[in-house]
């Protein structure tokens, strides 16, 4: 079975100062790993995923993610927060190996981002 | 994403109405999902197709069904609301990818209350 834990349910961070939010995951085999951000009233939106290769992801807005397989971890980050990166942000995992299920994602329960200006 | 519309975006019904949610794409994709989102719980999948004669249960399927009329329709339909349904729901899309290196891309949501 595939997991994902987001261990704080809220962050907060100061405009301008480097952002991070958390995921671990637990899988089978390897993993494909996806950031998603929701903004108020809003669907989510697809911000960056790993797939293969470089451990450091780019996405979009200015945000990376680095996908550590010793940690089963794959953090969001951002050099320098903006008042309008508020929202609420999902990790989500997809395992290879999970036979049937291979192709399902499953979500993290999201961490709200507050940038306080 | 624009690519992908929801209708209604609000509801609000009565224990035990029918209900239907609806989903359209003009993303060309194969795939689609219906999700709810519910504080606290992330997003659990409820059902999703890979084309149009595909359908399929995911995690929490109990007391909905849906319908997959065209590619790019997908409706979710609640038989006999009843409160604890009471949540967002996402549709999401999907283009088939090997491997499974493939994105989901969502909606808008629909905001449903059931009194």
């Amino acid at each position: 079975a595939q997991s994902v834990a987001q261990p704080e349910d809220q962050v907060n961070v100061a405009e301008g100062n480097p952002l991070t939010v958390k995921c671990t995951y637990s899988v089978s085999g390897n993993p494909y790993l996806f950031w998603y951000v929701q903004y108020p009233n809003r669907g989510l939106q697809f911000l960056l995923k790993y797939i293969t290769g470089d451990n450091l992801v780019k996405g979009s807005y200015g945000f990376e993610a680095e996908f550590n397989k010793s940690q089963t971890s794959f953090h969001l980050k951002k050099p320098s927060a903006l008042v309008s990166d508020s929202a609420l942000y999902f990790c989500a995992v997809r395992d290879l190996y999970s036979g049937a299920g291979s192709y399902q994602l499953t979500f993290g329960k999201g961490t709200k981002l507050s940038v306080i200006p | 994403d624009a690519d992908v519309t929801q209708t209604p975006r609000n509801r609000i019904t009565k224990t035990g109405k029918r209900i239907m949610l609806e989903c359209s794409q003009t993303k060309g994709h194969d795939r689609m999902y219906w999700y709810r989102q519910d504080p606290g719980l992330g997003l659990r999948l409820i059902y999703y197709s890979f084309d149009v004669k595909d359908i399929n249960k995911g995690e929490i399927s109990d007391g909905y069904s849906v319908s997959r009329q065209a590619q790019a329709k997908f409706s979710l339909s609640l038989e006999s609301a009843i409160p604890n349904q009471t949540a967002l729901y996402f549709c999401a899309t999907s283009d088939y990818q090997t491997g499974g290196k493939e994105t989901q891309y969502f909606g808008p949501g629909t905001r449903l209350l059931v009194l």
